[in-house]
């Protein structure tokens, strides 16, 4: 049972235009959603977080939305670079002291 | 961002030895460290949950005694993958997290190979 799903293994997207990269999930009890990017044979790095409480959060050319009602939430990226290409992954936890759950993954291709 | 050391980054042994993966944070302490593990175009698998000082917790299906887990210090933890098979072959990786933030932070993953 896939808590966080990542429909999308791939995309491919124009330097210097949007990347939007989606995830949805299925536990409601989830509180904090997060998304990292991963570069091959290199442990995940943290890109945005949200809390659950909150719809939208900006850092930089990385925006993060949330709806909580349709359990899905997708990461922004704006303009594209092609140093963003890289595998992202979704991930998800509940409130406390509890590990992250995470999707299969969207790799990002972005072309110059 | 928060600093975490994992080593090796890639190890090749033979079938039936042992492999022992650390896990340090660097510049804070680590109250919770998670071991993950990756098969090839799959996601980042949860194996074990570790508090410090106390016992690891692990996921369905993960062998506590093939995969032994020692958290003995908040900066320090260790994997070690006993009597290794050719299909424990994987990519491990561990993460660490403090009380004061929301995300957690990863190491650079270990890359092992059983022969």
């Amino acid at each position: 049972d896939q808590q966080v799903k990542q429909n999308s293994p791939s995309l491919s997207v124009q330097e210097g235009r949007i990347s939007i990269l989606n995830c949805d999930y299925t536990n409601s009890m989830f509180d904090y959603f997060l998304w990292y990017k991963k570069y091959p044979a290199e442990g995940p790095t943290f890109l945005i977080s949200i809390s659950s409480i909150k719809d939208k959060n900006e850092d930089g050319r990385f925006t993060v939305f949330l709806n909580k009602s349709a359990k899905h939430l997708s990461l922004h990226i704006v303009p594209s670079q092609p140093g963003d290409s890289a595998v992202y992954f979704c991930a998800a936890r509940r409130s406390g002291n509890t590990p992250l759950v995470f999707g299969k993954g969207t790799r990002l291709s972005v072309i110059a | 961002g928060a600093v975490v050391s994992q080593h090796p980054s890639r190890v090749i042994c033979k079938s039936g030895t042992s492999v022992k993966i650390e896990c340090r944070s660097l510049d804070f302490q680590a109250t919770t460290m998670f071991w993950y593990r990756q098969f090839p175009k799959q996601s980042l698998m949860l194996m074990a949950t570790s508090n410090e000082g106390s016992k690891a917790t692990y996921e369905q299906g993960v062998e506590k005694d093939k995969f032994l887990i020692n958290h003995a210090s908040l900066t320090l933890s260790t994997l070690t993958v006993t009597s290794a098979h050719p299909e424990d072959s994987s990519f491990y990786i561990c993460s660490a997290r403090d009380r004061g933030h929301t995300e957690a932070f990863f190491g650079q993953g270990t890359r092992l190979t059983v022969v």
